[in-house]
């Protein structure tokens, strides 16, 4: 069971867009329609931004979006902003109950 | 609102034992899993395993199946990591989390930050 690749790393100036990857393999992100992202700021614990693909939780700004094609998920991330730098995981079910998390990417607003 | 509670700070010695706590509130605690995750310093996210409250099914990822144990006692509406003897290598913040059925983890604990040394 090995962790969905994320990009290390990716940036972007106030008010553009950014996209961060998910790829899997067909026994998680391409074998189900439950892939969530979550973000995490330092010393905080995780938060839900999006599940079942490219469901918002409410209380969520509409910036944060989701889709997935295949194996490979991606967040966008839309007006970009400065409280938006964090770092961002996927997490995919993965058959008997168990799940992964994405190696994680660290979102810098320039 | 629902809440999950975990115990505070640990400093454990190589080889000591360890249990951990997560207590949830605020909604029905036997009827949601409730996963663990493990984050060493500086690092990712992972998923350890989880446990339905309820009747105490719990599932390990094979990268933690016989390293920890995750137990639960649902009448105090609270769930357990426990460790026979840390290692160095067990330094990490531990968070508890629900899941929404089988799909998402909607609420975290505060997270338990784990220190083993001599």
């Amino acid at each position: 069971q090995s962790a969905l690749t994320q990009p290390a790393s990716v940036s972007g100036s106030p008010g553009q867009s950014i996209t961060v990857s998910c790829t899997g393999t067909s026994s998680d992100v391409g074998g189900y329609n439950y892939v969530s992202w979550y973000q995490q700021h330092p010393g905080k614990a995780p938060k839900l931004m999006i599940y079942d693909v490219s469901n918002r939780p409410s209380g969520v700004s509409n910036r944060f979006s989701a889709s997935k094609s295949g194996n490979t998920a991606s967040l966008t991330i839309s007006g970009l902003q400065a409280e938006d730098e964090a770092d961002y995981y996927c997490s995919s079910y993965s058959s008997r109950s168990t799940h992964v998390f994405g190696t994680g990417t660290k979102v810098t607003v320039l | 609102d629902v809440q999950l509670v975990q115990s505070g700070a640990e400093v454990k010695k190589p080889g000591e034992s360890l249990k951990i706590s997560c207590k949830g509130s605020g909604y029905s605690f036997s009827t949601y899993w409730i996963g663990w995750v493990r984050q060493m310093p500086g690092k990712g996210l992972e998923w350890m395993g989880i446990i339905y409250p309820g009747d105490s099914d719990t599932r390990y990822s094979p990268s933690f199946q016989g390293q920890v144990t995750i137990s639960a006692d649902k009448s105090i509406n609270t769930t357990y990591l426990q460790w026979s003897s840390l290692e160095a290598s067990d330094i990490a913040i531990y968070y508890c989390a629900r899941r929404v059925g089988i799909r998402y983890f909607d609420d975290w604990g505060q997270g338990t930050p784990v220190t083993v040394s001599s």
